[in-house]
């Protein structure tokens, strides 16, 4: 069955490290996201993907940074880790095209910075 | 700008009895509305979407979701819950035109009581 997993699902690091986070989909889907999910602020868009060699920045980018080089995997980088990105992190892919269509997530990376 | 809002941080109701989680939205154009569950420890799972058509949307597990246009509303209704809905309920709705990406609510709790 076509899936979508993230690793690790958890990490300890420190401020100031650089670290990365995996997701791969086997859905053969064009579109993924990066989202990070904090207590009273749901899901917010970090980073977004609409296929090979795409990338936008979403609505809370700063520090993060993807790249796509093909169709299953868009891993996540914090170029250098801090206090404030501490959170679960999901990611979620979807078909693309005008069809409206749902995303599927991942179970999630939580991430600690000490 | 696309916003969802749920006005409910946590929903409580007895196994058995009618559940409603609130969710409105505004939108500029037609609106694209999605209803996701997120259980402990897991990603989100998509329930439901609205995107044109029957006010009445039915997904997964038995939930539904009532359109109103005239309220700018998208609640998520089930006649009779179970002990095992209990979860966190986000609202989403697309970003904007030819586009996959979400915004999200905030998310709402649903404890449902034996």
């Amino acid at each position: 069955d076509a899936e979508i997993t993230q690793s690790p699902r958890h990490k300890i690091t420190e401020t100031g490290r650089q670290v990365t986070l995996a997701c791969h989909q086997t859905w053969n889907h064009n579109n993924m996201f990066w989202y990070r999910q904090d207590l009273g602020h749901g899901l917010r868009l970090i980073h977004y993907s609409y296929g090979v060699q795409d990338t936008n920045k979403g609505e809370v980018s700063d520090g993060y940074s993807v790249s796509r080089s093909n169709t299953e995997d868009l891993p996540l980088t914090l170029e250098s880790a801090a206090s404030s990105q501490t959170s679960v992190y999901f990611c979620a892919s979807s078909e693309g095209g005008i069809r409206y269509n749902e995303q599927f997530f991942g179970p999630g990376t939580r991430l600690t910075v000490l | 700008a696309q916003s969802v809002a749920q006005p409910e941080d946590q929903v409580n109701v007895a196994e058995g009895n009618p559940l409603t989680v609130k969710c409105t939205y505004s939108v500029s154009g037609n609106p694209y509305l999605f209803w996701y569950v997120q259980y402990p420890n897991r990603g989100l799972q998509f329930l439901l979407k609205y995107i044109t058509g029957d006010n009445l949307v039915k997904g997964s597990y038995g939930f539904e979701a009532e359109f109103n246009k005239s309220q700018t509303s998208f609640h998520l209704k089930k006649p009779s819950a179970l002990v095992s809905d209990s979860a966190l309920y986000f609202c989403a709705v697309r970003a904007s035109y030819n586009t996959d990406k979400l915004i999200f609510g905030t998310g709402t709790r649903l404890q449902v009581f034996p």
